[in-house]
């Protein structure tokens, strides 16, 4: 298996919702991420896990809150999101220092 | 801290004509340099990595410390290769991060191949 598995693909959420999005991979890869893309903005970094510990919080509001169970798994939860945070969710992992990233599909949230 | 820039926000060239997607970067540290590539309604995909120094699809990039610089190359481009380039720096993290890097994005060019 070498994907990034992200479920679900499109997500309509309103601003008093409280959802998850998840992210999976089976390539042992021990460094996991979420980014956040705008239409055709480049992604912007919200987290880094390394080894399942939150290594890097990109001064992301609280209403996004990041959760590593274990190595093969990464949520991101929800709640109290406004309209400006519908965008592209993304959720790469990685193998090494030298290596690029792997990127999921994406989740596509829309709040309203 | 790091910085990529990618001067051009579209491109467009003919079928068979060289193509060079321009990415220049900002960073103290020794850089690990990236080109990712996301075809229309497709995941972001990793083209090329620097220090491979290999060709995928036919594109080339040789990393160019003098100048800061990590250009795409192809000297014959196809109309599938249309889509979104992204020039990508890994920097070095926190050491709490391990081989947890952050990844930082350009602004991307969009590259149309016309027929």
């Amino acid at each position: 298996d070498t994907e990034v598995t992200q479920t679900p693909k499109h997500l309509v959420m309103g601003m008093t919702n409280k959802k998850s999005l998840k992210c999976e991979q089976h390539m042992g890869h021990r460094a996991m991420y979420w980014y956040k893309q705008k239409a055709k903005k480049p992604p912007e970094l919200m987290f880094v896990y390394s080894y399942e510990k939150l290594s890097i919080n990109e001064s992301v509001p609280s209403r996004f809150s990041p959760e590593c169970p274990n190595s093969s798994l990464l949520n991101l939860h929800l709640h109290a999101l406004q309209p400006e945070d519908s965008a592209l969710y993304l959720c790469a992992s990685s193998q090494g220092v030298n290596y690029g990233y792997t990127f999921g599909s994406g989740t596509r949230l829309t709040v309203v | 801290a790091q910085r990529v820039t990618q001067p051009e926000k579209l491109l467009s060239v003919f079928k068979g004509a060289p193509v060079e997607l321009k990415c220049n970067y900002s960073y103290s540290g020794s850089p690990e340099l990236f080109w990712y590539v996301q075809y229309s309604r497709q995941r972001l995909q990793l083209l090329l990595r620097h220090i491979s120094r290999e060709s995928i699809k036919g594109f080339t990039a040789d990393l160019n410390k003098g100048e800061t610089s990590f250009h795409l190359k192809k000297p014959f481009a196809q109309e599938e290769d249309s889509a979104m380039y992204y020039c990508a720096l890994k920097a070095q993290g926190p050491l709490s991060s391990g081989s947890a890097r952050q990844l930082t994005f350009g602004s991307g060019t969009q590259l149309t191949v016309l027929p």
